[in-house]
């Protein structure tokens, strides 16, 4: 029952490089989130996806992009990396039926986190 | 525009002891759903408890209750009987039926249980 899955755990670039985060769930959840949580900032979130082939802007989108080909994947991607883009990245899905009744409906079901340092 | 405000940034509570943690929102819609999340040092975000804007009653789970108060948009968790595992950083969240299913969050309040 592996739930959210964030690859990778933990990840160092040098000012300029790309890279590619990346987010599966095995829940079946219509939604799929990135957030970045920093000190003091609590969790912003950076781009949701309300379904596959369908992404949207969240309150901090710039720096970033994203792509989700599969409804089991949702991939984060910086293009140039900044040192201001240094956090914990969060990964999330969730039902998308407000009414869904159950344990899980309308919980965010959160990946374990991943830590990205940019020098 | 949703926002969601902890004033707490830090709390301790003596084990055994009873704490709760503040948290207020601003919102225009009627219908909403809202969340603490607990965040331990091994930094998995776990839910500890829900509450729909729609029922009344405060929810509980366990050791964990709410007070939620609509008028006033306050939703403040109270935690009974502290234990050591309690401690950790926790998130206030709220989610919104319209504009995409947000979830909005909380700057969060640290809280230290002391022996």
């Amino acid at each position: 029952n592996a739930g959210v899955t964030q690859t990778p755990k933990f990840r160092v670039l040098k000012t300029g490089q790309s890279m590619t985060l990346l987010c599966a769930q095995d829940m079946n959840h219509e939604y799929m989130y990135w957030y970045r949580q920093d000190p003091g900032m609590g969790l912003r979130l950076i781009h949701y996806s309300v379904g596959e082939g369908t992404t949207a802007k969240g309150e901090v989108p710039d720096g970033y992009n994203v792509s989700r080909l599969k409804k089991q994947n949702f991939l984060l991607g910086l293009e140039s990396a900044a040192p201001s883009q240094t956090s914990v990245y969060f990964c999330a899905s969730s039902y998308s039926n407000p009414l869904s009744q159950g344990a899980g409906a309308n919980v965010l079901t959160f990946g374990a986190g991943s830590r990205l340092t940019v020098l | 525009a949703q926002t969601v405000t902890q004033s707490q940034p830090e709390m301790s509570v003596q084990e055994a002891e009873t704490v709760t943690l503040s948290c207020t929102y601003d919102t225009s819609e009627s219908d909403y759903y809202l969340f603490w999340y607990k965040q331990p040092p091994s930094r998995q975000m776990i839910l500890v408890i829900r509450q729909e804007a729609y029922k009344q009653q405060n929810a509980t789970e366990n050791r964990f209750s709410v007070n939620f108060q609509k008028a006033a948009k306050s939703f403040s968790l109270k935690i009974s009987d502290s234990q050591l595992g309690d401690a950790a950083m926790y998130f206030c969240a709220y989610r919104t039926r319209s504009t995409g299913n947000q979830f909005y969050f909380g700057t969060g309040t640290s809280l230290t249980v002391i022996p």
